[in-house]
């Protein structure tokens, strides 16, 4: 079994709509979980970060915990053609420990 | 300028040659690291390396090794690379006390025939 398992998609949405990006995990010391963008042939970005259990909101992006049933999720909001991208979780048990990749979910946000 | 240039960009090489990929940082980050991504697989740690003096494997080292030549330069090797290993390559860097934030680098495609 995999430590992190996600979604691929492809995922496919209206421009405006409510985004729902989840992964589930199986390693229940993972602390730190994050959300990375990663744009066609380039590099994956942090886009959110969060410690433990709870909610974090950023703008459009809110990212979710829920540590007692071992799931994380990624919302976006009033989504954008720019959104369009694969957003890859990322998980750790303690800071600058190994992180932990989830396979990558591709969305697409037509105009 | 980009902070982390990877090169080269692309290789194409054949089975059992030995092959350098090569990253440098600008952002004068300690913690320097090399992935792999593979569809269906995700990303996955090869090395990593805390200073100079501090390498550390990760989750799948064998067939790699790498070189920390100072603390902006950190080198991945394939001593005789095999088709398995054509993959996207990755490097990342992060600073002490934030070290959850890794900074990538545009990623090199390799591609062993």
């Amino acid at each position: 079994q995999k430590e992190v398992e996600q979604d691929p998609g492809p995922l496919s949405v209206p421009e405006g709509a409510i985004v729902s990006l989840n992964c589930t995990y199986s390693n229940s010391a993972f602390q730190y979980f994050m959300w990375y963008r990663q744009y066609s042939r380039k590099g994956p970005e942090l886009l959110m970060y969060t410690y433990s259990s709870g909610n974090k909101e950023d703008g459009r992006f809110t990212a979710q915990v829920d540590k007692s049933s071992k799931y994380i999720s990624l919302f976006i909001r009033d989504s954008q053609p720019s959104d369009s991208a694969t957003y890859l979780c990322a998980m750790s048990e303690y800071t600058g420990n190994q992180f932990y990749f989830g396979t990558g979910t591709s969305l697409t946000v037509i105009p | 300028d980009a902070d982390v240039t990877q090169t080269p960009r692309n290789r194409i090489t054949k089975t059992g040659k030995r092959i350098m990929l090569e990253c440098s940082q600008t952002k004068g980050h300690d913690r320097m690291y090399w992935y792999r991504q593979d569809p269906g697989l995700g990303l996955r740690l090869i090395y990593y390396s805390f200073d100079v003096k501090d390498i550390n494997k990760g989750e799948i080292s064998d067939g790699y090794s790498v070189s920390r030549q100072a603390q902006a330069k950190f080198s991945l090797s394939l001593e005789s690379a095999i088709p398995n290993q054509t993959a996207l390559y990755f490097c990342a860097t992060s600073e002490r006390g934030r070290y959850n934030e890794q900074f990538f680098g545009p990623g090199t495609r390799l591609t062993v025939l």
